[in-house]
């Protein structure tokens, strides 16, 4: 079965602090990882994904394999980052089109 | 290229009225994938088609059906709301997932309030 965790409900920093947003999957096969971000009022956008490798707004997410997860970091958290976080999954031929989605980080980056 | 489309953007319903919502994906997109999402429940994949047939399935009662036309567009039906069904209803749509197209980009989504 997938199944995502996202550990923090709500993650609180300081502008220009380290950011560090947690993800765990379980999945037997090689899934893709992805993250999504959703600013107040806004749709669901895609942030990251790990095939890519990217660094997007100065998030960066590195897929362990070993210990199942893929953790989004930024060095300096800026108050635009504030935003609900999603990490979510795709599998297999079995599962094309279904994003398991975790239950979502919400971040607050306070001055 | 436009976004995915979804109408209508609110709805209000009463507990045993049917509703459908409309879904535009990207164009060029040929999957269209829908998703609940609820303050307790989170977001939950209900279905999923390409090509106008239906792939895969959520865990969610027979009441919730969907397809999808030969311009791609989908739709998906409730019938005999419930209280519960009260959600923000999403589509997104992706190239084709399974080829290296299956990022999955959102619509702003579909209100329904059911009383």
């Amino acid at each position: 079965a997938q199944r995502v965790t996202q550990p923090e409900k709500l993650l609180s920093v300081f502008k220009g602090a380290p950011v560090e947003l947690k993800c765990n999957y379980s999945y037997s096969g090689s899934p893709e990882l992805f993250w999504y971000v959703q600013y107040s009022r806004q749709r669901l956008q895609l942030l990251l994904r790990h095939i890519s490798r990217e660094s997007i707004k100065g998030f960066t997410a590195d897929l362990n394999k070993g210990e199942t997860s893929f953790h989004l970091k930024k060095p300096f958290a800026q108050e635009e980052d504030s935003a609900m976080y999603y990490c979510a999954l795709s599998g297999g031929p079995d599962s094309w089109g279904k994003l398991q989605f975790g239950a979502g980080t919400q971040v607050v980056v306070t001055p | 290229k436009a976004g995915v489309t979804q109408t209508p953007r609110y709805l209000i319903k009463t507990r045993g009225q049917q509703v459908t919502l409309s879904c535009s994906p990207i164009s060029g997109h040929r999957s269209v994938s829908w998703y609940q999402q609820t303050p307790g429940q989170g977001l939950q994949f209900l279905f999923e088609y390409f090509s106008e047939t239906q792939r895969n399935k959520g865990n969610f009662p027979g009441r919730f059906s969907g397809r999808q036309f030969s311009n791609s567009r989908s739709e998906m039906n409730v019938s005999t709301l419930e209280l519960g069904d009260s959600a923000l209803y999403l589509c997104a749509s992706s190239l084709n997932p399974g080829t290296g197209g299956s990022e999955q980009y959102f619509g702003p989504g579909t209100r329904l309030t059911v009383t």
